[in-house]
């Protein structure tokens, strides 16, 4: 395995369920990253997590829950979505210094909210 | 509020021709500047990185940058129809690393 890997590709749910989309970098990377993208709507940025910290958008709801156990796997747990939660969800990685913002993207996760 | 914003769009050219991007950048303290392409269907790739003022030439790419004009431009030459995709303008401040705010794309069309 090469790069950032995504699972699943595909994710239909509905708005009672609870899903998680999965990441996995091999890059040797320290930093991750999910990024939101919506029709019509600019990239915009959920979580990072790095070694030193971690960063919400505190604009991003609680009912999405991020979940980084080292640092090459990363998880977006989802529960009680909305239909506008809709969207690609692009996972991320690179370094936090040098090139440090130099993103490398998974092939992202498509979800529809029923 | 952090803003980038690119010229909307579409953006169509004849191959062979010149493409010209545009994005401006609301934030001053912006340091590092991007180019991203997305192909339908597929994620975003870095294709540029420019981090100080004047042009960076990758073979047919050249980004410029104008901080006192808060302005960065993506320059594709000879234009080819594999060039077609939707070019992603993203800032980064100082200490930002992969922390990006990007605008909102510009659909590009290189028709042979």
């Amino acid at each position: 395995e090469t790069g950032v890997t995504q699972t699943p590709r595909h994710l239909v749910m509905g708005m009672t369920n609870k899903k998680s989309l999965k990441c996995e970098q091999h890059l040797g990377h320290n930093a991750m990253y999910w990024y939101k993208q919506s029709a019509k709507k600019p990239l915009e940025l959920m979580f990072v997590y790095s070694l030193e910290e971690r960063v919400e958008n505190n604009s991003v709801p609680s009912r999405f829950s991020p979940e980084c156990p080292n640092s090459s796997h990363l998880f977006l747990h989802l529960h009680t979505l909305q239909p506008e939660d809709s969207a690609l969800y692009l996972c991320a990685s690179s370094q936090t210094s040098g090139r440090a913002g130099e993103l490398f993207f998974g092939e992202g996760s498509r979800l529809t909210v029923l | 509020q952090k803003e980038v914003e690119q010229n909307s769009g579409p953006l169509s050219v004849p191959e062979g021709a010149i493409a010209s991007l545009n994005c401006t950048y609301s934030d001053r303290g912006s340091q590092s500047f991007f180019w991203y392409r997305q192909y339908s269907g597929k994620s975003p790739e870095l294709i540029m990185s420019i981090y100080s003022n004047g042009d960076k030439e990758d073979g047919r790419f050249t980004a410029q940058l104008n901080k006192a004009s808060q302005y960065v431009s993506l320059l594709i030459r000879d234009s080819q129809p594999s060039d077609s995709a939707t070019y992603l303008c993203a800032a980064a401040g100082g200490t930002s690393y992969g922390k990006l705010t990007f605008g909102q794309g510009t659909i590009l069309t290189v028709h042979p």
